[in-house]
């Protein structure tokens, strides 16, 4: 079966640095998607990965190794609106998304 | 600049009641999809299309149907809502299937069964 590992919460203070794993297991791999997903609301995009190593857009960075079947997604200078759903969602070899139940981030003052 | 709509954002509808949720997108994206997500859950896909191209999912219920009259709208149909279909309802569209397809999200339609 297909199956999208990631840990159900973490709690991070405002101005630290978090990381959220990632671990999958899918028939194929077609690429990673990091999704922000506040209560209540539709996800948002917010990073891919197709080729090993690591992809840094302003305080989030996302990091994927294949072979390992891992990615994580690191967030910086946490805020507290960066308290949210975090997703990991995999295309598998039919270009499917096959999604984690993602990690609920609270940030602490 | 709305990209992908949903209406309505919020929904009651008694059990067994028919409901029709309503998606559409000014992006001219090919491929439509619909998905159910519960709370703390991973979104569940119901249904997609790439362009009029109907799939639906092996384990979607026979009580959800769906339709897509033209490329900007899709709509999800409930037949005989019960307590269990109580969901948020979120469709998405991206603009293939295949290679790079992010999908871009409506804000939901929060589904209420009483």
């Amino acid at each position: 079966g297909q199956n999208i590992d990631q840990p159900t919460e973490m709690t991070a203070t405002e101005g630290a640095i978090v990381q959220i794993n990632c671990t999958y297991q899918t028939s194929g791999f077609n690429g990673l998607f990091w999704y922000q997903q506040h209560a209540g609301e539709a996800p948002t995009f917010l990073s891919y990965n197709v080729l090993d190593g690591l992809e840094e857009k302003g305080r989030f960075s996302s990091f994927l190794s294949r072979s390992k079947g891992y990615s994580y997604l690191l967030l910086k200078e946490l805020q507290m609106k960066d308290s949210a759903s975090y997703l990991c969602a995999v295309q598998d070899s039919n270009y499917q998304l096959i999604w984690g139940a993602g990690t609920k981030l609270i940030i602490k003052p | 600049d709305a990209m992908v709509i949903q209406n309505p954002r919020y929904q009651v509808t008694q059990f067994g009641k028919p409901v029709t949720l309503s998606c559409s997108q000014t992006l001219n994206h090919n491929v439509m999809y619909w998905y159910q997500q519960k709370s703390s859950q991973a979104p569940k896909l119901l249904f997609h299309y790439y362009d009029k191209d109907f799939n639906n999912e092996a384990d979607t219920p026979d009580n959800f149907q769906s339709r897509r009259p033209n490329t900007s709208f899709c709509f999800l149909d409930i037949r005989s809502p019960g307590l269990g279909d109580a969901a948020m309802y979120l469709c998405a569209t991206s603009r293939s299937s295949g290679g790079y397809a992010e999908q871009y999200f409506g804000p939901g339609t929060r589904l209420t069964v009483t």
